[in-house]
């Protein structure tokens, strides 16, 4: 069945990097446009950034946009997002999605990150 | 960007109730409007999409309808297990926005 399933969250300091993962199933990553959304403590869901199927077109949230880099490994069918310079205010549970036509039928359980000093 | 204010951020109800969730766009859009259900620890699920498309295998006490800039999300009767908090996201455009979310109570 389709899946996708994040990984990579933890525990960081401010200032500090992390990568998180995405990893997908049962469907044809390569053809699909993945995205990342965030969940903070007690908030709201907040869309990150989108990657088309081929990995060409990026689009960021301006809350992120500079410090966060979305990526793909098709041939792996990872999907991945690159978040620098990390503040208080990112600490969130982040979310992995597909995007079949103009919706999000596929979401992970999402991957925590607290950034702590 | 399109702004979605979700309207009420919270909610009590009791089984059987009829509930209603409502999405008001910040300009005209199109229908690409959908709703989703999410439980603590869960993954978030689409319910409607494209406005009032039912997703497959989804009850069909769930519903989406549109008048103008205002959209709106009901469930025709309240079953325990809908207890949740629910959002409307639009992709007419980027950036994807999603509305605040409402928290739906049982009473």
């Amino acid at each position: 069945q389709v899946q996708v399933v994040e990984s990579g969250g933890g525990v960081v300091q401010p200032g500090k990097s992390l990568r998180l993962s995405c990893a997908a199933s049962g469907f044809s990553f390569s053809t699909s446009n993945m995205h990342w959304v965030r969940q903070a403590p007690g908030e709201g869901l907040e869309w990150l950034a989108v990657i088309s199927f081929d990995g060409r077109t990026e689009y960021y949230a301006d809350s992120v946009k500079g410090r966060f880099t979305i990526s793909r490994d098709n041939s792996k069918e990872m999907l991945y997002i690159q978040v620098n310079s990390l503040r208080t205010e990112d600490t969130a549970t982040y979310f992995c999605a597909r995007e079949s036509g103009r919706h999000f039928d596929s979401w992970g359980q999402g991957t925590p990150v607290t950034v702590s000093s | 960007d399109i702004q979605m204010t979700q309207s009420p951020s919270s909610l009590s109800a009791s089984v059987g109730d009829r509930v209603t969730i409502t999405c008001q766009a910040s300009q005209d859009m199109s229908n690409f409007l959908n709703w989703y259900q999410h439980k603590p620890g869960k993954a978030p699920t689409l319910l409607i999409y494209d406005t009032s498309k039912l997703k497959e295998g989804v009850p069909s006490r769930f519903s989406g309808s549109r008048s103008g800039t205002d959209f709106t999300f009901t469930i025709s009767s309240l079953q325990p297990e809908d207890i949740a908090t629910y959002y409307c996201q639009q992709y007419d455009d980027l950036p994807i926005t999603f509305g605040q979310g409402t928290r739906l109570e049982m009473k």
